[in-house]
């Protein structure tokens, strides 16, 4: 069974930093591409970045609204993925989805970790 | 940036009803469109992807059509365990994109 479990979220400063975990099993994780995925209270779902496998050199891609500020990263040895969030802003308060990408399946997101809350206030 | 416009925004059914959920890209992502299902609390799930496909052990009264630019995201006959919210995705290029969801209750 696909497991993906995130950790790390809190309550944080604005300015301040956070860095999520998420711990997969049940597959091979080398394998995939995997996704940051959040979600602001009572608003929909935003992508956030992405990591491709060891093939396509680890390469990565964020939104517009982190870029320069998260850094996505990941230790297929431990199964685990990470994101490194900087330079917090109130607004990047939400739920963070660890994501599985299925690259047979058009890229979508086919597993859903239960998602860490990262709260931005002073 | 493509743009993922959903309609309804809400919509309220009896149980045994046909509900069609749409979802319109501001620039045609051919077939690269998923649909998720969020119950309140929870983590989002795959239902669709390659805007079609109906993701393994998902209700077979779920399905998806559609190619381009327009999408659409049917219920045959809702049932209770339904209420939920629906988003479509595109994954045609970045960043990904979501539409800003349905919501859907039993009436």
């Amino acid at each position: 069974e696909v497991q993906l479990v995130e950790s790390g979220g809190g309550l944080v400063q604005p300015g301040g930093s956070l860095r999520l975990s998420c711990a997969a099993s049940g597959f091979t994780f080398s394998d995939h591409y995997m996704d940051w995925v959040r979600q602001a209270p009572m608003k929909g779902l935003e992508w956030v970045a992405r990591i491709r496998k060891k093939a396509n050199s680890y390469t990565t891609e964020y939104a517009a609204s982190v870029k320069g500020r998260f850094t996505i990263s990941r230790d297929d040895s431990s199964n685990s993925l990470y994101l490194q969030m900087n330079s917090l802003k109130t607004e990047d308060t939400a739920v963070y989805y660890c994501v599985r990408v299925n690259d047979q399946n058009k890229y979508t997101f086919d597993h859903w970790g239960q998602g860490t809350l990262v709260s931005v206030s002073s | 940036d493509i743009q993922m416009t959903q309609s309804p925004s809400s919509l309220s059914a009896s149980v045994g009803d046909r509900v069609i959920i749409t979802c319109r890209a501001s620039q045609g992502i051919g077939n690269d469109l998923g649909w998720y299902q969020q119950k309140p609390g929870k983590a989002p799930e795959r239902l669709i992807y390659a805007a079609s496909s109906l993701q393994s052990g998902a209700p077979s009264r779920f399905s998806g059509s559609g190619s381009g630019t327009e999408f659409t995201l049917t219920i045959s006959s809702l049932q209770p365990e339904d209420c939920a919210t629906y988003y479509c995705s595109q994954h045609n290029s970045y960043p990904v994109t979501f539409g800003g969801g349905t919501k859907v209750e039993i009436k």
